[in-house]
């Protein structure tokens, strides 16, 4: 049975910052992998899709990688500042269709000024 | 505005009362499910929606049902509702190519249920 582990499950840094978050999974054959971002008392929003076939994906001062064979991605975060405070979410998909998603339980970031 | 809408924001109940948690999208998009997410088991799919009409059991469906009469709306209907099924909760659609996995996700700002 797939397992999605993120790990730290929370982490605080200074405002400035470069940082990675980690997510591991357990079974390498997923179709795609999801970043999400959850602020407190909102809904997740999408951040970056990376799909199996692909080893990065960027997007302003985020980059997320996937080594699909190793079970591991990673969401390199550059220059931190106080707005990304935030949970962090990764999610696998793990057949074709898109319709089972599995979802590690999240890092909470905290980004000091 | 691309948006999915869910109402009420927050709702007490009492055990067996019969409640619904409405879930609409305006981004035309075929794929529809719902989450809960519970601390220290995360997010996990109840139920999901290929197209109008078409419905299937996610890992956590007992308790629940749901119905695609229109593109738009994905209602929860909780018959007779648990102190179990208390939780937040969370509606999602995305495009549905059905060949590649899954597509970017848009959730909706979620539904804190509270049932005594």
């Amino acid at each position: 049975k797939q397992e999605v582990t993120q790990i730290p499950a929370a982490l605080s840094v200074p405002e400035g910052e470069n940082l990675v978050l980690n997510c591991s999974f357990t079974d390498s054959a997923i179709y795609n992998l999801q970043w999400f971002r959850q602020d407190p008392g909102k809904g997740l929003t999408s951040l970056l899709l990376i799909q199996s076939s692909q080893r990065e994906q960027t997007s302003g001062r985020l980059n997320a990688s996937l080594d699909k064979s190793s079970g591991r991605s990673t969401l390199y975060i550059a220059a931190s500042q106080p707005g990304d405070s935030a949970t962090y979410l990764c999610a696998v998909s793990i057949n074709q269709a898109g319709t089972a998603l599995i979802f590690g339980k999240g890092t909470t970031l905290s980004v000091s000024s | 505005e691309a948006q999915v809408t869910q109402n009420p924001r927050y709702l007490i109940t009492v055990t067996g009362k019969k409640l619904t948690v409405t879930c609409s999208q305006n981004m035309n998009h075929e794929y529809m499910s719902w989450y809960r997410q519970d601390p220290g088991l995360g997010l996990r799919q109840i139920y999901y929606s290929m197209n109008v009409e078409v419905t299937d059991k996610g890992d956590v469906p007992e308790g629940y049902k749901v119905s695609r009469k229109e593109k738009r709306n994905f209602p929860l209907i909780l018959e007779s509702p648990s102190p179990n099924q208390t939780s937040l909760y969370f509606c999602a659609s995305s495009l549905n190519t059905g060949d590649r996995g899954m597509e970017t996700q848009y959730f909706g700002p979620g539904t804190r249920l509270l049932v005594l």
